[in-house]
């Protein structure tokens, strides 16, 4: 257990489904992201809130919806997602000035199947 | 962000000293040097940072050349368990970005 937690840690959707990504962190951070891991391929920034404000947003789709209703929990919501889309999707929580600590904290992610 | 390179892969002896090496040569002065790895399917985890002095830690070592354009990992006693791809991300106050890492392979 890392501090962060995902769930679900599994999830199967059908392209016409809405489902949503929670992570929840315990560290008293106060920045949280989410990245996607496509097979094969290295991490990707999707989404960034820093002090519950979304502060960067890396040109994703907008069926993935990010809400951060506090400094402890983050989601992701899905809707009309593609085959394409499958993928490990990872939360990551940090103190904003990362650069003086010990960066980012990752939860152990959602395994996502679009079907 | 400045990039990095990174060997896309490399084995070690269990039991022996695992030296990953990073260039970095278009460094700021205000970038840290961090190192992460991910062991398969897993979250990545945070092993070590620095910005000019080398750095230790219970996991690893972290040597940062003098002109900071390049650094080493070294894991002293690899272990089958440290078999992961290792990142090698250099940031100041931005967001995390992660390339391709270093996969290693430590070999009983």
């Amino acid at each position: 257990e890392t501090g962060v937690t995902q769930t679900p840690r599994h999830l199967v959707m059908g392209m016409t489904n809405k489902k949503s990504l929670k992570c929840e962190q315990h560290l008293g951070h106060n920045a949280m992201y989410w990245y996607k891991q496509s097979a094969k391929k290295p991490l990707e920034l999707m989404f960034v809130y820093s002090l519950e404000e979304r502060v960067e947003n890396n040109s994703v789709p907008s069926r993935f919806s990010p809400e951060c209703p506090n400094s402890s929990h983050l989601f992701l919501h899905l809707h009309t997602l593609q085959p394409e889309d499958s993928a490990l999707y990872l939360c990551a929580s940090s103190q904003v000035g990362y650069a003086t600590g010990e960066g980012y904290t990752f939860g152990s992610g959602t395994r996502l199947t679009v079907v | 962000d400045a990039k990095t390179t990174q060997p896309p892969s490399m084995d070690c002896a269990e039991g022996r000293a695992a030296n990953l090496p990073c260039n970095h040569s278009t460094i700021s002065g205000n970038e840290y040097v961090y190192w992460y790895r991910q062991i398969h399917s897993q979250g990545p985890q945070y092993i070590i940072h620095g910005l000019k002095n080398n750095e230790t830690n219970e996991m690893a070592s972290l040597i940062i050349t003098e002109d900071r354009k390049s650094s080493t990992l070294i894991l002293p006693h690899a272990t089958l368990r440290d078999t992961a791809v290792y990142y090698c991300i250099v940031s100041g106050n931005t967001p995390l970005v992660f390339g391709k890492g270093t996969r290693l392979s430590v070999i009983a």
